[in-house]
């Protein structure tokens, strides 16, 4: 089956640790995505990648980073600059600049927990 | 950031009424509206993606239009049945870019 995989569903971590949040593909998309939904809000992106070994900040990138050594994984790494993790994360992906005008396929969400 | 608005931010249908919302964005620089469905416990799923002044996009019950000029979308549900509910997505592509700006939402409840 192709599709996004998040992992875990569930993360706890303290105050002050980083964090990484895992996103893979196989659907061979180029371009992949990071957002974040808190309560009574929509999806923000934080970052985006529309190919391997480049990557461009969101909205709100501030205390966030990424990387995108592999076409099927584009990780996010919560830093302790963050100053309020606790939100629930989506990855998405899509295919190819030029083709179905963008629509994006998304991942199953974490939802990360900083105490 | 663009302002991409949807409303209500929620509403409760009775099973079988139709109902409708509204997605409003920049006129200027459109490329493509994005319609999402995002059940609970599951990811955003899409639905239409609209790119021509006038457009009209039909699936199953689930049906929307499009105005660029006036920056505004509205998305219909034929009478409503307790699967629709969900939170409804829409999402701006601006032209000359590859990312989406989403609105809050639409969370409908369809009550039995």
């Amino acid at each position: 089956d192709g599709g996004i995989t998040q992992s875990p569903k569930y993360l706890f971590r303290k105050e002050g640790q980083n964090v990484t949040l895992s996103c893979e593909q196989n659907l061979n998309h180029d371009a992949m995505y990071w957002y974040r939904q808190d309560p009574g809000q929509g999806l923000r992106l934080i970052y985006y990648s529309q190919i391997v070994n480049d990557f461009q900040k969101g909205d709100i990138a501030e205390g966030y980073s990424v990387s995108r050594e592999k076409k099927e994984s584009f990780p996010l790494t919560v830093t302790s600059a963050q100053k309020n993790p606790t939100a629930f994360y989506l990855c998405a992906s899509s295919p190819s600049p030029g083709t179905d005008f963008y629509e994006q396929y998304f991942g199953p969400g974490t939802r990360l927990t900083v105490t | 950031i663009l302002n991409v608005e949807q409303s209500p931010q929620s509403l409760h249908v009775q099973e079988g009424d139709s109902t409708n919302f509204t997605c409003s964005f920049p006129s200027s620089n459109f490329y493509a509206l994005h319609w999402y469905r995002w059940e609970t416990a599951k990811s955003p799923e899409a639905l239409f993606v609209m790119t021509l002044n006038g457009d009209e996009k039909k699936k199953g019950r689930i049906s929307a239009t499009l105005n660029t000029k006036e920056g505004y979308s509205y998305l219909y549900i034929k009478g409503s049945q307790p699967e629709d509910s969900a939170t409804y997505l829409c999402a701006f592509h601006k032209a000359a870019g590859n990312k989406l700006t989403f609105g809050g939402g639409t969370r409908v409840l369809v009550k039995p």
